[in-house]
């Protein structure tokens, strides 16, 4: 497809499911990126892949979310024994150069809304 | 660290009314700044960007320039149409700040016919 797509769109999880969130970058794009957005509010940084490798993982809220590109192309953000402040909008973009230079755009996926009851 | 705060919505305008949104910046060093647009039922979209001071970034009618010395970024647009009816995001990345993007926390614009 041309653009980024996220699946699925929408999951309902129980408390202390394991969830998993899957983004399909542009063909190329470099740079992936992940955030969680709450309702009402900007999109929060959670990590950054350059490639294959997480180079920023420092918005990850706690050891419960995980993720990994492993052959730089799809990702996947896991989210392990979710608790009912995981429910957001989790967001997916890439970008086709390296993220810290002049700032290329960012194109970004639909989102997965996680709900947790 | 770096923050964005940018005005609190929603704002209403009538069609062809003018349009500013104020955003402001704190970051270490020389960021880029962008406009991010979310419409209704779509995903962020870039909008607009300007990579250094003094620079006007432009799409669509929108403007926004890159002032060093107020650290600001506000998005201006000079008749604003019933379809700009979507919501608005003020962004910085810098290049000393890693590989973050900061957002700010949006602004929803109504225009009305």
């Amino acid at each position: 497809g041309a653009g980024v797509s996220q699946s699925p769109r929408y999951k309902v999880a129980k408390r202390g499911q394991d969830v998993a969130l899957r983004c399909d970058p542009i063909s190329g794009h470099v740079s992936l990126f992940w955030y969680q957005q709450a309702l009402g509010q900007g999109p929060e940084f959670l990590t950054y892949f350059q490639n294959e490798a997480q180079l920023d993982k420092s918005g990850l809220p706690s050891d419960r979310f995980f993720a990994e590109r492993p052959e730089g192309s799809v990702s996947t953000l896991k989210i392990q024994r979710t608790q009912q402040e995981d429910s957001a909008v989790y967001l997916c973009a890439s970008s086709l150069e390296i993220a810290g230079g002049e700032g290329d755009e960012q194109f970004f996926g639909p989102g997965t809304r996680l709900t947790v009851l | 660290g770096n923050s964005v705060t940018q005005m609190e919505g929603p704002v209403t305008l009538s069609e062809e009314a003018f349009l500013t949104i104020n955003c402001t910046y704190t970051a270490t060093g020389y960021p880029s700044l962008f406009w991010y647009v979310q419409y209704p039922g779509e995903g962020l979209q870039l909008l607009l960007k300007a990579t250094k001071a003094d620079d006007k970034g432009s799409n669509k009618g929108f403007e926004a320039t890159y002032r060093k010395e107020t650290t600001s970024f506000h998005l201006e647009k000079g008749s604003v149409q019933v379809s700009d009816s979507a919501v608005y995001f003020c962004a910085l990345s810098g290049r000393t700040g890693g590989f973050k993007t900061i957002f700010g926390a949006g602004t929803r614009l109504f225009v009305k016919a």
